[in-house]
């Protein structure tokens, strides 16, 4: 089964900071790793989406990583903004498969 | 374009009464997904439509949950009866195949609180 870990599972940072998000998993058979944003009493948004075949994807300020043979996905965040305060949550696909084993997430606080 | 549509937002409801959630999913999406996210925990998986098929109701508590989706478009979700240990929120999600990657789009949830 796979497990999904986000370390550490809270953050709190000043304006300005450069945010390191973490993700492990156990079990390298994945087809894609993905991450997604939660907001306070909202749905779960796809942030980035890294194919198995892939090592990172950007868009914008966020970059993620990915290392299937070390079983860790890193997502960056430059220059955090007070509207990047959310839970950030990962997500490993398995391979040929469509179920998501999710981690429990990161919740982020940006201090203005 | 709409996203996936949860209602009610908020329940609150005694243990051993019933509770029902519905999910209007984004348009022309044949799959439908269900999911149980506990307080400081990811999503997990409870059923998957496909159309107005359950294919996968394998982490279902087919004892007190029930679903359907008739149509195979609108879908909802039964708790009978409700548990202290139901309190949760109710995701519904929604999407389509692209090559291997399953795309899903999530709704804002339900907030399901048993006293």
């Amino acid at each position: 089964k796979q497990e999904v870990t986000q370390i550490p599972a809270a953050l709190s940072v000043p304006e300005g900071e450069n945010l390191v998000l973490n993700c492990s998993f156990t079990d390298s058979a994945i087809y894609n790793l993905q991450w997604f944003r939660q907001d306070p009493g909202k749905g779960l948004t796809s942030l980035l989406l890294i194919q198995s075949s892939q090592r990172e994807q950007t868009s914008g300020r966020l970059n993620a990583s990915l290392d299937k043979s070390s079983g860790r996905s890193t997502l960056y965040i430059a220059a955090s903004q007070p509207g990047d305060s959310a839970t950030y949550l990962c997500a490993a696909q398995r391979s040929n498969d469509y179920k998501l084993s999710f981690g429990a997430g990161t919740t982020v606080t940006v201090r203005a | 374009e709409a996203g996936v549509v949860q209602s009610p937002r908020y329940k609150i409801i005694e243990k051993k009464q019933p509770v029902a959630f519905w999910c209007n999913p984004i348009s022309g999406h044949n799959t439908l997904y269900w999911y149980r996210q506990n307080l400081g925990q990811g999503p997990e998986l409870l059923i998957r439509y496909e159309n107005e098929e359950a294919v996968d109701d394998s982490q279902l508590p087919k004892d007190r949950f029930s679903a359907e989706r008739l149509k195979g478009v609108d879908s909802t979700l039964k708790i009978q009866p409700a548990e202290l240990g139901d309190s949760a929120v109710y995701l519904c999600a929604s999407g389509d195949r692209r090559g291997l990657i399953y795309e899903q789009y999530f709704g804002p949830g339900t907030r399901l609180t048993v006293t």
